[in-house]
């Protein structure tokens, strides 16, 4: 079975530019997060979608930042334009079930290493 | 949200078991304790998770406390594979979505 996919892996864009990230989940999986590490910090949520529908996007930085799942499948997360600030690693993970299971377990992928110039 | 605490890092030789420990003092009753980890150049790794018993399966060994404010993730012999990062989470029906601190970085010496 194919696990979380994310691409690209790697991204180099200019400030100001634009880049989308996919994220692909296992089959199945009607949950969907978001997270990204920034250099030298933790790892921090950004959004949590079910299906197709955002259940908690609290994590979201600003408004240069917009994710979606189409059909509730596959899932990008634009940056629009790109600051300095939005490099660092951007994980994809997913899980079996609705959001509210305490015991599920989350897969996650290779995540996107995104560096703006 | 009930937070853990866990040591910044640790050391081991490989083939010694290794004990990761993780303070949760304010762990709430149904709060589950959920172990990732983090190997160089991936994403977080789902390890093992438990509520009240001890829980064992092919990766580890998850120890919980009796009172349930500790727990203790256990390699019974370290390799060089498993060097990496660490995360102890506490899941709850409040606040469901994991949340990662620092973790434990685990250095395992050949």
């Amino acid at each position: 079975e194919a696990g979380v996919t994310q691409f690209p892996s790697h991204s180099v864009i200019e400030k100001g530019q634009t880049v989308t990230l996919r994220c692909d989940p296992i089959s199945g999986h009607d949950n969907l997060y978001w997270y990204r590490r920034v250099m030298g910090k933790e790892i921090k949520f950004l959004l949590h979608f079910v299906k197709e529908s955002k259940q908690d996007e609290s994590g979201m930085p600003n408004n240069r930042f917009l994710a979606e799942r189409t059909g509730g499948t596959y899932s990008t997360l634009k940056v629009q334009p790109a600051e300095l600030e939005d490099s660092g690693v951007y994980f994809c993970a997913s899980s079996q079930g609705w959001g509210r299971g305490t015991n599920e377990k989350l897969f996650f992928g290779s995540g996107t290493q995104l560096s703006v110039l | 949200d009930a937070k853990t605490t866990q040591p910044n890092s640790m050391e081991s030789n490989e083939e010694e078991p290794v004990h990761l420990p993780c303070n949760h003092s304010t762990i709430s009753g149904t709060d589950y304790i959920h172990w990732y980890r983090q190997l160089p150049s991936q994403g977080p790794e789902y390890v093992i998770h438990g509520l009240t018993s001890n829980v064992n399966n092919r990766m580890a060994s998850l120890a919980i406390a009796e009172d349930r404010k500790s727990s203790t993730l256990i390699l019974h012999r370290a390799t060089l594979r498993d060097a990496a990062v660490y995360y102890c989470i506490l899941r709850s029906g409040g606040s469901y979505i994991p949340t990662f601190g620092r973790g434990t970085s685990l250095i395992v010496h050949p």
